[in-house]
C-alpha cells in the first residue's frame, strides 16, 4: 500500500500558541487529502477535505480560521492550528487518496498535540 | 453512504481464527465495503475491500453475502498484534474525493 507520514508525531505546546503539522505522501501523487481529529476513546471526525492547489473544505463546527490547510503540492498537506487552548489537544491524522490509489485511502501515522 | 452496523467488542484466542461481522442492509449498488483498523495510537490501516465477490489478501478475507447485507472480515490465524479497532464502512467506489466515515468499530482483543 501507499505510504503517507506525518510529521511531528507528537508536539506540546503552550495556549495561545499555533503549531503546523506536515503529512505527505511518500510515493503517490495526493490530489486529495483528508484530516481527521480523534479524541480518547472515540473514533476518527473528518475535519476537513483539501484538493491540490485548491481551497478546503470544512466540515460543519469546524472552524476554518483556527485550522488553517494547505495544500499547495500533491505530496504535501499542512495543518495549522492557530491559538491553540488545551481542548485543542487531540490525536491529529491525515489521509490522501490519488492517481493510483483512487479507490482507498491511504493513513499517515497520527500527530498528538498536547496544549498546556 | 450506507450506515453499518458492528458489534462493540470481541474477543479472540491467539491462533484461531477471527470473525468480525458486520451489517449494511441499506448498502446501495455501487457502494463498496471497506475494512480498516486501527492500532492503539496508530492511523487507520486499510485491510481490503470488495464490491459482491469474496475477497482474500495477504492480510485477511472479506465474506460479502449474495444480497449484500452483510459481510464478515476474516483473520485466518489471529495474532496478539491484531488487537485493535475494526471498522467497517461502505461507500461508492467512484472517486468523487469524498471522504471515509467511521463508525465506532469493533475492538477485537486477541489474548493468548
Amino acid at each position: 500500500g501507499a505510504v503517507v507520514s506525518q510529521h511531528p508525531s507528537w508536539v506540546i505546546c503552550k495556549s495561545g500558541t499555533s503549531v503546523k503539522i506536515e503529512c505527505r505522501s511518500l510515493d503517490f501523487q495526493a490530489t486529495t487529502m483528508f484530516w481527521y481529529r480523534q479524541f480518547p476513546k472515540q473514533s476518527l471526525m473528518l475535519m476537513a477535505t483539501s484538493n491540490e492547489g485548491s481551497k478546503a473544505t470544512y466540515e460543519q463546527g469546524v472552524e476554518k480560521d483556527k485550522f488553517l490547510i494547505n495544500h499547495a503540492s500533491l505530496t504535501l498537506s499542512t495543518l495549522t492550528v492557530t491559538s491553540a487552548h488545551p481542548e485543542d489537544s487531540s490525536f491529529y491524522i491525515c489521509s490522501g487518496t490519488g492517481e493510483g490509489h483512487k479507490e482507498t485511502q491511504y493513513f499517515g501515522p497520527g500527530t498528538r498535540l498536547l496544549v498546556l | 453512504d450506507a450506515k453499518t452496523t458492528q458489534p462493540p467488542s470481541m474477543d479472540c484466542a491467539e491462533g484461531r481464527a477471527a470473525n468480525l461481522p458486520c451489517n449494511h442492509s441499506t448498502i446501495s449498488g455501487n457502494e463498496y465495503v471497506y475494512w480498516y483498523r486501527q492500532i492503539h495510537s496508530q492511523g487507520p490501516q486499510y485491510i481490503i475491500h470488495g464490491l459482491k465477490n469474496n475477497e482474500t489478501n495477504e492480510m485477511a478475507s472479506l465474506i460479502i453475502t449474495e444480497d449484500r447485507k452483510s459481510s464478515t472480515l476474516i483473520l485466518p490465524h489471529a495474532t496478539l498484534r491484531d488487537t485493535a479497532v475494526y471498522y467497517c464502512i461502505v461507500r461508492a467506489l467512484l472517486f468523487s474525493g469524498t471522504a471515509l466515515i467511521f463508525g465506532k468499530g469493533t475492538t477485537l482483543s486477541v489474548s493468548s
